[in-house]
């Protein structure tokens, strides 16, 4: 069965760096695209990273764009999450998510981590 | 941006009864990209919904999406105690990538 287990979450202070991992299984990995999708506390969803599944092409919204890169090792059925410059507002639960589309990018999550938490507090 | 708005911000049901939830959006959503998740307080989401009426894989009959544009709706035809829980729409037609801010659905 598929399973999407993310590590890597912590307490960090605002302007350092953390990287958070997404271990795949069950799937084949290299054909899906991926995503990241957070959780501030209390608060909604919000979709913060996308990575075809080539890892070619990589996509952010504005709010964490220069500063998060996503990248996947399809060898090691693994994604990664680099995040750089952390601000408070970055506090969440970050989950890792399969795109629904095998070989395509459909652009909606079908399987879903457990979620790793991220604390930006000094 | 597509900006989703959800209403209502919480619905308050008795088990066997229907609920209807709206998703609208602040401009067309191309083709019909509307998912709809469901979660439950302390666990991952759970996707319900694609193409704004598909159901995934292993979602029981009792939900169903419709709509087109800027106005969707997810129905829960009768209410089972798991269903007790946030639902969020996503529109996946154009970057970003947007939720809205999910509706409530509680126990009378």
């Amino acid at each position: 069965q598929v399973q999407l287990v993310e590590s890597g979450g912590g307490v960090v202070q605002p302007g350092r760096s953390l990287r958070l991992s997404c271990a795949a299984s069950g799937f084949t990995f290299s054909s899906y695209g991926m995503h990241w999708v957070r959780q501030a506390p209390g608060k909604g969803l919000e979709w913060v990273a996308l990575i075809w599944f080539h890892g070619r092409d990589t996509y952010f919204p504005d709010s964490v764009k220069g500063r998060f890169t996503i990248s996947r090792d399809n060898s090691r059925n693994t994604m990664y999450l680099q995040m750089n410059s952390l601000r408070a507002e970055d506090t969440a639960v970050y989950y890792c998510a399969r795109d629904a589309g095998a070989g395509y990018l459909a652009g909606f999550q079908d399987y879903w981590g457990q979620g790793t938490l991220v604390a930006v507090s000094s | 941006e597509i900006v989703l708005t959800q209403s209502p911000g919480t619905l308050s049901l008795s088990p066997g009864e229907r609920a209807t939830l709206s998703c609208r959006a602040s401009q067309s959503v191309s083709s019909t990209y509307l998912a709809w998740y469901q979660q439950i307080p302390g666990q991952a989401p759970r996707l319900l919904i694609y193409g704004a009426s598909n159901r995934a894989t292993g979602i029981p009959d009792r939900f169903s999406g419709r709509g087109s544009g800027t106005d969707f709706t997810l129905t829960i035809s009768r209410l089972e105690p798991e269903d007790f829980a946030v639902y969020y729409c996503q529109q996946y037609g154009s970057s970003p990538l947007t939720f809205g801010p999910g509706t409530k659905v509680d126990i009378k």
